[in-house]
């Protein structure tokens, strides 16, 4: 199994606050991503990272921000949850030479 | 738009009766296509990539062929724990993005 872990693993939050979900890897790899998955959609793109400091945005960023400082850790913000946000989350890791996605075990989020 | 699509959504099997999911695709510059196995709770497990038309990938009862227009995932004599949701992604163009189908779910009944 791919070094990746996510926390929390669940989480259940209000409308109006912020929640920040955490995604850690061990393999070193330069890119990780986060998804969302929700019925009836495949995995959408959230935002992405190529590198410490370098991210860019997905196909359904609106409501959420990224960060990451360090190679190993990449941060998902909800500024300001909604209950359209509320989903499961993963995270996944890839390299620059191989394309193939690995995904972490995932997050889910219930935004009342 | 639709750039990834499964079918079925849903296939019932008896343990033993062989078939195939089906992933076509409508995207240019095709990088590759990904399948991965996705059990309740947890994340998508990877399964096989293809690059190129032609190209046949096979992991123990499970074989992946592409076309230039959809991928195959064929499943041999099947057994109860093969049950479990089958994902097809692509990837196209120059970015790293995946576009992903919204799965077919597999039950194996013994």
């Amino acid at each position: 199994d791919a070094g990746i872990t996510q926390s929390p693993r669940h989480k259940v939050t209000e409308t109006g606050t912020p929640v920040t979900l955490r995604c850690h890897q061990t393999e070193n790899h330069r890119y990780m991503y986060w998804y969302r998955q929700d019925p009836g959609h495949g995995l959408r793109l959230i935002h992405y990272s190529y590198g410490v400091k370098d991210t860019d945005k997905g196909e359904v960023s609106d409501g959420y921000s990224v960060s990451r400082s360090k190679t190993e850790d990449f941060l998902l913000t909800l500024e300001s949850a909604t209950s359209s946000q509320t989903s499961v989350y993963f995270c996944a890791i890839s390299t620059p030479d191989r394309p193939t996605q690995y995904f972490g075990p995932g997050t889910r989020l219930t935004v009342l | 738009e639709d750039q990834v699509t499964q079918s079925p959504e849903a296939l019932r099997l008896q343990e033993g009766e062989s078939s195939s999911l089906n992933c076509s695709y409508t995207v240019s510059g095709l990088r590759g296509l990904f399948w991965y196995r996705q059990d309740p709770g947890k994340g998508p497990e990877f399964l096989f990539t293809l690059y190129s038309a032609g190209e046949e990938k096979e992991k123990e009862r499970l074989k992946a062929t592409l076309t230039k227009k959809e991928s195959f995932l064929h499943i041999t004599a099947p057994k109860p724990e093969d049950s479990a949701t089958y994902l097809c992604a692509v990837q196209a163009g120059t970015g790293n993005q995946f576009y992903f189908g919204t799965g077919t779910s597999l039950t194996v009944i013994p």
